[in-house]
């Protein structure tokens, strides 16, 4: 059982460039949360999806898309990379039940942009 | 506006010291409050959470934290830390749907950087 895997771990982009994270998961989790993570601020929310094909907005959806064709994966976009975007970038899921359920995590992707 | 606050950014003690990390939120109605630990280079992971009954709510680790309704807090405890529990703390709090707008979303705090020296 892998869990919540992402891809890839490492990244270093020019400004300007864009690429793709992938986020799969397993668990047949309805809910999956894109965050990124920042010293000092803890971490925000990109977007989200509570189903295939539905997505979003979180706190700070600006310069990202998101995209759920399938209910196991959640693919983050980035269309033309920022230096502000220069992040940790955590996907998780979780149930869709009412009940506290928390989040599952990746092992993160190191972005940085150049 | 809503929030989760960490009012402690760093904490350095030595092994066998207690630790109290605090948490507030901001949040009204009824709310699920958790705390995740990441250790270095590895993703979140979850300590403990709290959604209802016994306000003392007992994590892995020997890690507890005490939900206080009325102080809007819910602060993270270990009697004796040891040099492994040197890592980051996050505390995340699930409010009611209407407020976030659905989704089972979670809104962290900004964390909590601990040091524990031998």
């Amino acid at each position: 059982n892998a869990g919540v895997t992402q891809t890839p771990k490492f990244r270093v982009l020019k400004t300007g460039q864009s690429m793709t994270l992938l986020c799969a998961q397993d668990m047949n989790h309805e809910y999956m949360y894109w965050y990124r993570q920042d010293p000092g601020m803890g971490l925000r929310l990109i977007h989200y999806s509570v189903g295939e094909g539905t997505t979003a907005k979180g706190e700070v959806p600006d310069g990202y898309n998101v995209s759920r064709l399938k209910k196991q994966n959640f693919l983050l976009g980035l269309e033309s990379a920022a230096p502000s975007q220069t992040s940790v970038y955590f996907c998780a899921s979780s149930y869709l039940s009412d009940g506290a359920y928390g989040y599952t995590f990746g092992s993160g992707t190191r972005l940085t942009v150049v | 506006a809503q929030s989760v606050s960490q009012h402690n950014h760093h904490v350095i003690l030595s092994e066998a010291a207690s630790l109290e990390l605090g948490c507030n939120y901001s949040y009204g109605g009824t709310v699920n409050l958790f705390w995740y630990v990441q250790y270095p280079g590895q993703h979140l992971q979850l300590l403990l959470k709290y959604f209802s009954g016994d306000p003392l709510v007992k994590g892995i680790k020997g890690f507890e934290a005490e939900f206080i309704k009325s102080k809007f807090s819910f602060n993270l405890r270990k009697p004796s830390v040891q040099w492994s529990d040197t890592a980051e703390y996050f505390c995340a709090v699930r409010a009611p749907p209407i407020l976030t707008g659905g989704g089972n979303k979670l809104t962290f705090g900004t964390g909590t950087q601990l040091k524990v020296e031998l």
